[in-house]
């Protein structure tokens, strides 16, 4: 079975442009978070959506969005770039309130 | 709120077995540790619920006290690919999906 996918893989960006990251997750699973992971520190909830509804929203700005389709894929938007928002961005996909599974990630470059 | 995880990292011969901490200044309703790999995706290990409950997968352990809001896992007889850094992600109230990470500890096992 396929596990959670991310695309892009890598992706640079220049201040104040828009970026899309998407996520694919496992088959079955209906619920998918995102977070943020700056090098050296754990992961930084962002974002949970379940059956295309947002659950949950961690602390970050609302240049930050994201949206979940009717087949559980996600987005997450951010606006605006910042060098600060280079990070590596995490989606994880659970069937709800169990164990989540990360994918790859996006690693993010702002400059 | 950040869990605190202690120690921030350790070296270990293989064979040797290492306890790392997770402590929360909050109710926690469940634990969740993982293992990352540099360049790779947080893997899950074990999830623990309130209760008190201890779980096992085959050398690696943990445990859960809700009354002093701390869970340990415990790696043993480690193997050089334990090497890597360990996530807690701690739950504060029940079924919200999303998890708050403490900083990591970094392992390192040595043949």
């Amino acid at each position: 079975d396929a596990g959670v996918t991310q695309s892009p893989t890598h992706l640079i960006k220049t201040r104040g442009q828009h970026v899309t990251l998407r996520c694919s997750p496992i088959s079955g699973h209906k619920s998918v978070s995102w977070y943020q992971q700056v090098l050296g520190q754990g992961p930084q909830f962002i974002f949970q959506y379940y059956e295309k509804e947002e659950r949950g929203r961690g602390n970050f700005p609302d240049r930050f969005s994201a949206r979940q389709f009717p087949n559980y894929s996600s987005e997450l938007n951010v606006n605006a770039l910042l060098l600060g928002d280079s990070a590596l961005y995490l989606c994880a996909s659970s069937l709800l309130y169990t164990e989540a599974f990360f994918g790859q990630g996006t690693r993010l470059t702002v400059v | 709120q950040q869990p605190v995880q202690s120690p921030q990292a350790v070296i270990l011969r293989e064979g040797e077995d290492a306890v790392i901490n997770c402590s929360s200044s909050k109710a926690l309703y469940s634990v969740h540790w993982y293992r990352q790999k540099h360049g790779e995706a947080p893997v899950f290990l074990m999830i623990l619920l309130k209760g008190g409950e201890q779980k096992g997968h085959e050398k690696i352990s943990a445990s859960f006290n809700e009354k002093k809001q701390q869970s340990s896992l415990y790696l043993t007889a480690s193997q050089l690919s334990y090497s890597g850094t360990y996530f807690c992600g701690t739950e504060i109230a029940g079924n919200t999906g999303k998890l708050i990470f403490g900083q990591g500890t970094t392992l390192q096992v040595k043949p």
